[in-house]
């Protein structure tokens, strides 16, 4: 079974341009969750889709980011204009839909993100 | 005051050591608890859930203090392969979100 996959896996703009993050979830998988590490800091959740549908997105950090997932398929997070501190590593983590639990979140190999 | 505070380590033991570390949570109402594991620039993986009367998967035992809102990890027999950072996580009932620790660094040398 094929994993989460994120594309790309490193990306290195500068100050204002913008940048699209996907990830794939695994095949099935509803949940989808976006999470970001910053340096030095530890991973931090940012949103999370049941299918196409926002279900929670407190930990968005302001409106320069965009998530999406249309079709309720792949995601993608945009970041416009990125700014220095927007640089870490994005993880996309997915999970079964299961009726009132929580279940195993699978991680992708996630996107370095660089702002210079 | 962080949700999950772990000491960040290193822990530098040689192989066939037994570590341990632990971890503290803030959210008394937490209800799922977890160690992953993260090598040097990959995702982070499950290494195992924590249940509330322990629990214990090979080498590697988890444990659950309720009432100290800690958990903890013990490996038995290091092995080099060990070597990596261990995420401790939590999430809240019916939460989906993980609230994670900044991590435990351990290294096995031969």
């Amino acid at each position: 079974e094929a994993g989460v996959t994120q594309f790309p896996s490193h990306s290195v703009i500068e100050k204002g341009q913008t940048v699209t993050l996907r990830c794939d979830p695994i095949s099935g998988h509803d949940n989808l969750y976006w999470y970001r590490r910053v340096m030095g800091k530890e991973i931090k959740f940012l949103l999370h889709f049941v299918k196409e549908s926002k279900q929670d997105e407190s930990g968005m950090p302001n409106n320069r980011f965009l998530a999406e997932r249309t079709g309720g398929t792949y995601s993608t997070l945009k970041v416009q204009p990125a700014e220095l501190e927007d640089s870490g590593v994005y993880f996309c983590a997915s999970s079964p839909l299961w009726a009132g639990g929580t279940d195993t979140q699978y991680f992708g190999p996630g996107t370095r993100l660089t702002v210079l | 005051r962080k949700e999950v505070e772990q000491d960040p380590g290193p822990f530098n033991v040689p192989e066939g050591a037994t570590v341990a570390f632990n971890c503290t949570y803030s959210n008394s109402a937490s209800q799922s608890f977890f160690w992953y594991r993260q090598d040097c620039r990959k995702e982070p993986k499950l290494l195992m859930s924590v249940y509330s009367s322990g629990n214990e998967d090979g080498r590697f035992t988890a444990q659950l203090n309720r009432a100290s809102q800690y958990i903890s990890l013990l490996i038995r027999d290091s092995k080099l392969s060990d070597s990596a950072t261990y995420l401790c996580v939590v999430n809240g009932e019916g939460d989906y979100k993980l609230s994670f620790g900044a991590g435990t660094t351990v290294t096995v040398r031969a």
